[in-house]
This record gives C-alpha cells, sequence and structure tokens, in this order.
C-alpha cells in the first residue's frame, strides 16, 4: 500500500526566507504526486503536480517541487516566504494504474506553515 | 467557471442519525470523489463515483455510502452516526481520465456528532 510522510507537522520560517516542506513517499512503482494547500474553513486548492516529463515542477504562488526517485521524495519549496503563504500544506499520491487508484489521492498528514513577520 | 459546491457547509446531528451531504462538481466533470478529513486521521479517501458508477472505496464501514446523478452531481449518506464520526467532509471533482489526474476541491461540509 502507499504511504506519505510529511516531515514536521510544523514549520516556522520568517518573512523572506526560504520555504522547505519535505514529503517521502512509499510506493512500489513510481507514483504520481500532488501538493495541495489547505486555509481555514476551506477546500484544498492544488499547488503543483507531477507526472511525468522534467522532475523540477513550477507551481503556482511562486511554489516548486522536484521529484527525486532515487530518494523518494518530493519536497516543496519557495525561495522567500510571504505572509500569506501561512496555511497547511498537503503532498498526496496517486497510483500510476487503473483499478483502486480511480479518483483515490492518499494524503500525508499535512505540514502547517507559519510565517512571522 | 464555477467551482464545487457543497452544501450544506455545517451540520449538526446526534448520534443514531443520518445526515445525507451533497456535492456539485465543476461543470463537464463526471468523477466525484469523497474524503474525511479529521485532526486524528487526516485526510481519507471515501469512494469515488463517474458516471453514476462507485469505482473506487476506501476502508469504511458500510454506514458510508454514497451515489451520484446523471448529472454528475453526488451525494454521500452516513447512517447511525457516530461520535467519530465528526469531521469535514470534502468532495472533488475531476475529469476522470485517470491517475494523473487533478482534483478540484470543494468547501467542505462540517459536520459534528452530537
Amino acid at each position: 500500500a502507499q504511504s506519505v510522510t510529511q516531515l514536521g507537522s510544523h514549520v516556522s520560517v520568517s518573512e523572506g526566507a526560504l520555504v522547505l516542506l519535505r514529503c517521502n513517499y512509499s510506493s512500489s512503482v513510481p507514483p504520481y504526486l500532488f501538493w495541495y494547500v489547505q486555509y481555514p474553513n476551506q477546500g484544498l486548492q492544488l499547488l503543483l503536480k507531477y507526472t511525468t516529463g522534467a522532475t523540477l515542477v513550477k507551481g503556482i504562488n511562486g511554489f516548486e517541487a522536484e521529484f527525486k526517485k532515487s530518494e523518494t521524495s518530493f519536497h516543496l519549496t519557495k525561495p522567500s516566504a510571504h505572509m500569506s503563504d501561512a496555511a497547511e500544506y498537503f503532498c498526496a499520491v496517486s497510483e500510476n494504474g487503473g483499478g483502486t487508484s480511480y479518483g483515490k489521492l492518499t494524503f500525508g498528514q499535512g505540514t502547517i506553515l507559519t510565517v512571522h513577520p | 467557471k464555477a467551482g464545487v459546491t457543497q452544501t450544506p457547509r455545517y451540520l449538526i446531528k446526534t448520534r443514531g442519525q443520518q445526515v445525507t451531504l451533497s456535492c456539485s462538481p465543476i461543470s463537464g466533470h463526471r468523477s466525484v470523489s469523497w474524503y474525511q478529513q479529521t485532526p486524528g486521521q487526516g485526510l481519507q479517501f471515501l469512494f469515488e463515483y463517474f458516471s453514476e458508477t462507485q469505482r473506487n472505496k476506501g476502508n469504511f464501514p458500510g454506514r458510508f455510502s454514497g451515489r451520484q446523478f446523471s448529472n454528475s452531481r453526488s451525494e454521500m449518506n452516513v447512517s447511525t452516526l457516530e461520535l467519530g464520526d465528526s469531521a469535514l467532509y470534502l468532495c472533488a471533482s475531476s475529469w476522470g481520465q485517470g491517475s494523473t489526474d487533478t482534483q478540484y476541491f470543494g468547501p467542505g461540509t462540517r459536520l459534528t456528532v452530537l
């Protein structure tokens, strides 16, 4: 079964500092990978996703992530944090295949990002 | 283009009752997935519907059920509510073409069971 691990349930950075949110997955076949953000009392919004091709993926709001197969990782970064980035971030995977993969995302436990002025 | 809508946004029920939640997908999307979000268990997949058929199901008891209508709108039902069913229930819609699809989430329905 697939699993996703997000290292650090809470990450705190200063405004303007680098944001690094870690995500590792466990899967026998490289899955498809997603990062979502959730603001309070809202649903999830897609930041970026990796399916195939270039392993460095750029998303919205200046975020990017790099798929590293050898490390089974998909860490999310942003060069300079903004106050508006404060939210909870979820890494998710979907299986590479049909059947039990239909419509199913497996999520990590989430990382709450706090940005200090 | 209108996003995914969920009704109601908030719901309070008592143990033993049943509840029905509704989800309207983005126009043209034929797949609807449902998730339960709790502080303890995080986000967990309930089931997915495509063209009125359940294609996939998570590890939840039979008290949790769903259906999809011909216009792709979906409902989920929870019978005999338990305190542990208190959660944010999220639905997400997509084209339903495969594992690379982006799922677009609604704002959720916050269910409180007393």
